[in-house]
């Protein structure tokens, strides 16, 4: 899930394993979600996004879900490889006005793969 | 890095002296915007430019200002740096607000 702290909660899986990393909005008004994957030293690359208006959304390896009722939604990456290995982070977009949308970012959670 | 440059990729300066970070896309964009990214935080949003010279503020704007003089390049200025602007520097890009965005490598700020 998203942290408040300092530190990033951290998820270890095998290599091969599927990874399942979650992520918790707060504006129920939210209708458009990304999920981005940071390297190292490096900028967030796109992963996969999702309307509010579907629940599933697949990609090459990689599920998203969406549950609004609870506000959740989560990343599932199958077959987890090393090359995986980085933060990964939730965004959600909210309408803010005068045709504005706000997207806002969590703080990530660091997927490690155990080769 | 989705057409996306930002110069310089690193910098280490002094406190209250003026910094310009550049940005430039390829992808002929409209919108273009800076975040910063701390520890402890998500990234949170600078300033953004809805068009050439639109822009409007975001979450963190006070002691940053920005320009945007062609649809490609978008210009983030610390007038006076304070230690408090250390840190990583993006830029993003996207074709409609509502879109995802794309990030550039991003460049890290030191001032002492």
């Amino acid at each position: 899930g998203e942290s408040v702290g300092l530190h990033l909660p951290t998820l270890s899986v095998q290599e091969g394993d599927n990874s399942i990393i979650n992520c918790a909005y707060s504006n129920s008004a939210s209708d458009y979600f990304i999920w981005y994957k940071q390297e190292s030293g490096k900028g967030p690359q796109f992963i996969i996004d999702i309307r509010s208006n579907m629940d599933k959304r697949q990609g090459q390896r990689v599920t998203v879900l969406l549950n609004k009722t609870v506000k959740h939604l989560s990343l599932q990456i199958a077959a987890t490889q090393p090359g995986d290995s980085a933060v990964y982070f939730c965004a959600s977009s909210t309408y803010s006005g005068a045709g504005s949308y706000q997207l806002t970012f969590g703080k990530g959670t660091k997927l490690s793969v155990i080769p | 890095d989705a057409g996306i440059t930002q110069s310089p990729r690193h910098k280490v300066t002094e406190t209250g002296t003026p910094v310009t970070l550049r940005c430039h896309q390829t992808e002929n964009h409209r919108y273009m915007y800076w975040y910063r990214q701390d520890p402890g935080h998500g990234l949170r949003l600078i300033h953004y430019s809805y068009g050439v010279k639109d822009t409007d503020k975001g979450e963190v704007s006070d002691g940053y200002s920005v320009s945007r003089s062609k649809t490609e390049d978008f210009l983030l200025t610390l007038e006076s740096a304070t230690s408090s602007q250390t840190s990583v520097y993006f830029c993003a890009i996207s074709v409609l607000q509502h879109n995802e965005q794309f990030f550039g490598p991003g460049t890290r700020l030191t001032v002492l």
